[in-house]
């Protein structure tokens, strides 16, 4: 158990349709990622928020977007779904940079959407 | 910039037989390097990481590491591969902020 926890496991939904992800952090850590994960795709980095403010931006389409909240939780809404955004949703987080883990992230088990 | 590159999208090895995943990093800078592993079904967990302390790094499961600056590499291995160790994995680089950047993974098959 990574302390990472991800809501929901599973989830079935329509094309154009709108979903929210939801994820909390382990306790302590500060940063929360979220990743894509597909076949064709492999792992791709969507965005990163520390402490409520975005810090990175990646792969991510416009009609997604992310927010962190201040008790540290995030939610990745993804909006207008098309066919290919079927995938499995990963949340990661890490610990402050001053406690010396760099580069330690710890992830969720996801979160699987299928898009029909 | 940062870049990690693995080669072998696929390898198959026979149980008992030597583990050999490569992984290529190209830094400007020292960074920090990691390997994860995913099992089916879950999300990546931290095999083992490089901090610039020893080069030659030891994780969980038998899962070593050794980082070469010459050759910019830090490939893993293990010397006798297991049923249970078919998973992806997945080799990182930070350049010591929170930015990870992930190769895009080689999923190792052990053959009976």
């Amino acid at each position: 158990d990574s302390g990472v926890t991800q809501t929901p496991k599973h989830l079935i939904t329509a094309t154009g349709q709108r979903v929210t992800l939801r994820c909390s952090p382990r306790s302590g850590d500060l940063s929360v990622y979220w990743y894509q994960q597909s076949l064709d795709q492999g792992l791709q980095f969507l965005i990163q928020y520390y402490n409520g403010e975005e810090r990175a931006k990646g792969n991510i389409l416009e009609r997604f977007s992310a927010q962190q909240f201040p008790d540290l939780h995030s939610e990745l809404n993804l909006s207008s779904l098309e066919l290919g955004d079927s995938a499995l949703y990963f949340c990661a987080s890490s610990p402050p940079l001053f406690r010396g883990q760099v580069g330690e992230l710890f992830f969720g088990e996801g979160s699987r959407l299928t898009v029909l | 910039a940062q870049s990690v590159t693995q080669l072998g999208s696929h390898v198959s090895v026979s149980e008992g037989a030597l583990v050999l995943l490569r992984c290529n990093y190209s830094s400007s800078v020292p960074p920090y390097l990691f390997w994860y592993v995913q099992y089916p079904n879950q999300g990546l967990q931290l095999l083992l990481k490089y901090t610039s302390a020893a080069t030659l790094v030891k994780g969980i499961n038998g899962f070593e590491a050794e980082f070469k600056k010459s050759e910019t590499s830090f490939h893993l291995t293990k010397p006798s591969a297991h049923m249970s160790d078919a998973a992806e994995y997945f080799c990182a680089v930070t350049p010591l902020d929170d930015k990870i950047i992930f190769g895009k993974g080689t999923r190792l098959h052990i053959l009976p």
